[in-house]
């Protein structure tokens, strides 16, 4: 019940593509859903989260879908770049604590 | 710029040693958190702490203590290192009324023989 599924493990998108990363919950008592992005050698970021009375939120080039029903949420980046292929890790919180999802490589080609 | 510093990059260290892992961070920030991630697991979190000297327990707490007392400073100590403490640990600190981690230190791959 605490899982947070994501897929795909690995992504390869073209530059200017949209990547999309899923994720799929089971505990409904998650209360907030964040996404980070980790660069290879560095510890991971807080790039963008969401609330689950929002159907979606965007800054910038990167926005969640968040689909209470289907407790399924989603990150898109549009307009993808190279600075952009990173691991991006999907997370839910419950109380104090984050469950995160195992991860996706992202590699944008130039 | 935003910095969260641990003291080690890498650390080998003999089972049954007593291990220090330290992390400062300089932006001010209420909440400190440590993780280790580890292949196929992902990110566990192990301590957390949303006040100098307040602690609280995350995930897998087994085999770790913490302390801070200052701000800045979050130590994770492993009372009694054993092998299968070798992993990936992350410091992590925020301002975040959500308390969840904004910004992670690079890490310090610990290795224990």
């Amino acid at each position: 019940q605490q899982q947070v599924k994501q897929s795909p493990q690995s992504l390869i998108v073209q530059k200017g593509g949209i990547s999309i990363i899923n994720c799929a919950y089971e505990n409904t008592a998650f209360d907030y859903f964040p996404w980070y992005q980790q660069f290879p050698g560095k510890g991971p970021a807080l790039l963008i989260a969401i609330r689950p009375d929002v159907s979606e939120k965007k800054e910038g080039r990167f926005t969640i879908s968040f689909n209470k029903s289907a407790k399924q949420f989603s990150l898109h980046i549009m307009d993808s770049q190279p600075g952009d292929s990173a691991t991006y890790f999907c997370a839910a919180r419950r109380y104090s604590t984050l469950t995160f999802g195992k991860g996706t490589m992202l590699l944008v080609s130039p | 710029d935003v910095k969260v510093t641990q003291s080690s990059r890498y650390l080998v260290k003999r089972t049954g040693e007593k291990v220090f892992l330290e992390c400062v961070q300089d932006m001010d920030h209420e909440n400190m958190f440590w993780y280790r991630q580890d292949p196929g697991l992902g990110l566990r979190l192990i301590y957390f702490s949303y006040d100098v000297k307040m602690k609280e327990k995350g995930d897998i707490p087994e085999g770790y203590s913490v302390s801070r007392e200052k701000k800045e400073r979050f130590s994770l100590i492993l009372e009694s290192a054993s092998t299968n403490q070798t992993s990936m640990y992350l410091c992590a600190s925020s301002f975040s009324v959500e308390i969840i981690p904004q910004y992670f230190g690079p890490g310090t791959r610990l290795l224990v023989l």
